[in-house]
């Protein structure tokens, strides 16, 4: 059974960093590509970044480029996205989603990061 | 910048057929949008329905269907169930590096 677990959320200062960790199993991590995708509370789903599965091909959103960087380590099966200058606006709940299949075929359950003073 | 643009909220009867619809400020989408389809319910996270236009998922029921219908990709719901109620949000991919979602359609079945 495959499964996304989302860590590292939390209230940060504006300005501030965070790192999100997402733990996977049940599928070979190393074969497939990832994304983190958000959703600021009560709006709609923003895709945010796209790993391949060798981490050799990234993108990012407009709105994350230069602030935010996606990474995995596929010995540990985990996929990360460190986060620094956080806004008041990147207030959301942070999903990672597989591409095992296809774009999103299975999610977390999602972690809250609040960037508040 | 492109703009996808979904209906705010449609309503449908137990049993009635309605349609949701994903346009890009772009212009026309077509198949090289490869669009996708999910549905989120309050608290849970979004489950693909449909993909590449109108490919399924195992999970997806059969009452959802995807198309392209009229410069639009379209998400039709036929039979529906008070279950279907959630919110529904289109995806288009503009270029291998970007993904745009729409603003998602609150879906109510009454």
């Amino acid at each position: 059974e495959v499964q996304l677990v989302e860590s590292g959320g939390g209230l940060v200062q504006p300005g501030g960093s965070l790192r999100l960790s997402c733990a996977a199993s049940g599928f070979t991590f190393s074969n497939y590509e990832m994304n983190w995708v958000r959703q600021a509370p009560g709006k709609g789903l923003e895709w945010v970044s796209y790993i391949s599965g060798s981490g050799t091909t990234i993108y990012y959103a407009d709105s994350v480029r230069g602030r935010f960087t996606i990474s995995r380590d596929n010995a540990k099966n985990s996929l990360y996205l460190q986060m620094i200058s956080l806004r008041a606006e990147d207030t959301a709940l942070y999903y990672c989603a597989s591409e095992i299949r296809t774009f999103g075929d299975y999610w977390g359950q999602g972690i809250l990061v609040t960037v508040s003073s | 910048q492109a703009v996808v643009t979904q209906e705010p909220s449609l309503t449908v009867s137990p049993g009635g057929t309605v349609t949701l619809t994903c346009d890009s400020s772009t212009g026309a989408v077509t198949s090289g949008h490869y669009p996708y389809w999910f549905q989120q319910k309050p608290g849970q996270a979004p489950r693909t329905l449909i993909y590449d236009t109108s490919n399924k998922h195992s999970w997806t029921p059969a009452r959802f269907s995807g198309s392209l219908l009229g410069g639009k990709a379209a998400l039709t719901l036929s039979g529906a169930q008070p279950e279907d109620e959630a919110d529904y949000y289109c995806l288009l991919s503009f270029g291998i590096a970007r993904k745009l979602f729409g603003g998602g359609t609150k879906l109510t079945v009454l």
